[in-house]
This record gives C-alpha cells, structure tokens and sequence, in this order.
C-alpha cells in the first residue's frame, strides 16, 4: 500500500533559523513526488516536482531533495512569509491519486 | 481570475439536503478530481475524470456522485448529506500521469 509519512507535525523556527522537513514514502513505482505549501483558508500551491532519486530542486529559500525513500525540504534563513503547513504527496505507477501526508506546519517568527 | 474555481466556497446546510458544490478550470486540462481534506486525516481523494466521458471512483467516494458537464467542469455532489460529510472540499486538475496537480482555494461544508 502507498504511504506517506511527514515530521515533524509542527516546527517552530526563528527567523534566519534553518531546518528541514522529512517525507518518507513507501510506494510501488514512483512516478512523481510533490511537494505543495498550504495556507490557511486556502488550496494547496504547488512547489516542486521530484522524479528519480538524486534529484534536487531549488526555489528561493526552498531546496527539495529525494532519496528512494524519502524527500526533505530544506528551508535556509526561513522569514515569517515562509510559515504555512507543507504537504507531500506521491503518485505510483499504479495509481491515478495522490497520496498526501497530514503535512509539516511551520511557524516563523520574527 | 484563479485557474482553478470553485463554487461556493462556504456552505452551511441540515442533514438530509441534497448540495452540489461546482468547479470550472481554465488550465485547458483534461484530468479533474476531488478531494476531500478533514484535521489528522489529510487529503483523500473522492472521484476522479480523465475526460468527458470518464469518472472513477476514489479511495471514499460513498455517499458522493459526481458530473462532468465538460472538459472545464466538474461537480460534486452529497444526494443526501450527512455531518461526517462536514469538511474542506478541493477540487484539482493535472495535464497527465507524474504531472502535478492543481488545486482550487476550497468549499468549506458544514453540515448540522
């Protein structure tokens, strides 16, 4: 069965504090790893696009890596802007859906 | 203008109404879906249409049916709704397989 597991739940960092956010995954198949930032109020945004292990892409303050089983999303000298809960999802080569984790809530602070 | 629209975006309703919840897209993609998201239990997936002419079931689709007006339309709707059914809905759209999904800000559905 796909599976997606996040950690932490929640993180609390201080502005210019790094830090990641794990994704570990269990599917058969992968064919995609996304990752998408949710605000309150509002639908998920997606980030990036993860495809073979040894991948990495960068935006802004934001890098994703991907293993074969996991992914992080590492967040350098994260601002107040940056506070949302992050999602993960995987697709498999069986499967049509995405299968999301619960998702990292980070909060920053000034 | 939001490429992904959804229609209402909060509704408050009694148990037992029948409630359509709508939503058009401007991605010009062919794949639309539904979601459901509920606190601790992340998103799941209702139904899903790869074309007019195609619906499939998701991993909770009791309770819910669905309607394909078009390429751009996609609805939703509880026949006879019930207050576990009282949650975010999404509604999302993707080009193909391994392409990422697009979602719509949301309808917030109550049900007393």
């Amino acid at each position: 069965e796909d599976q997606v597991t996040q950690s932490p739940e929640a993180l609390r960092l201080q502005e210019g504090e790094s830090s990641s956010l794990n994704c570990s995954y269990t599917v058969s198949g992968l064919r995609g790893l996304f990752w998408y930032r949710q605000d309150p109020g509002k639908g998920p945004e997606f980030l990036f696009t993860l495809y073979s292990a040894g991948e990495e892409k960068e935006k802004e303050r934001l890098k994703a890596t991907l293993t074969k089983k996991e992914s992080f999303l590492h967040i350098t000298a994260p601002k107040p802007e940056d506070s949302a809960t992050y999602l993960c999802a995987v697709q498999g080569e069986a499967g049509t859906a995405l299968i999301f984790g619960k998702g990292t809530t980070l909060s920053v602070s000034s | 203008d939001a490429d992904v629209t959804q229609t209402p975006r909060n509704r408050i309703t009694k148990t037992g109404k029948r409630i359509m919840l709508e939503c058009s897209q401007t991605k010009g993609h062919d794949r639309m879906y539904w979601y459901r998201q509920d606190p601790g239990l992340g998103l799941r997936l209702i139904y899903y249409s790869f074309d007019v002419k195609d619906i499939n079931k998701g991993e909770i689709s009791d309770g819910y049916s669905v309607s394909r007006q078009a390429q751009a339309k996609f609805s939703l709707s509880l026949e006879s709704a019930i207050p576990n059914q009282t949650a975010l809905y999404f509604c999302a759209t993707s080009d193909y397989l391994g392409q990422p999904q697009h979602f719509g800000d949301g309808t917030r559905l109550s049900i007393l």
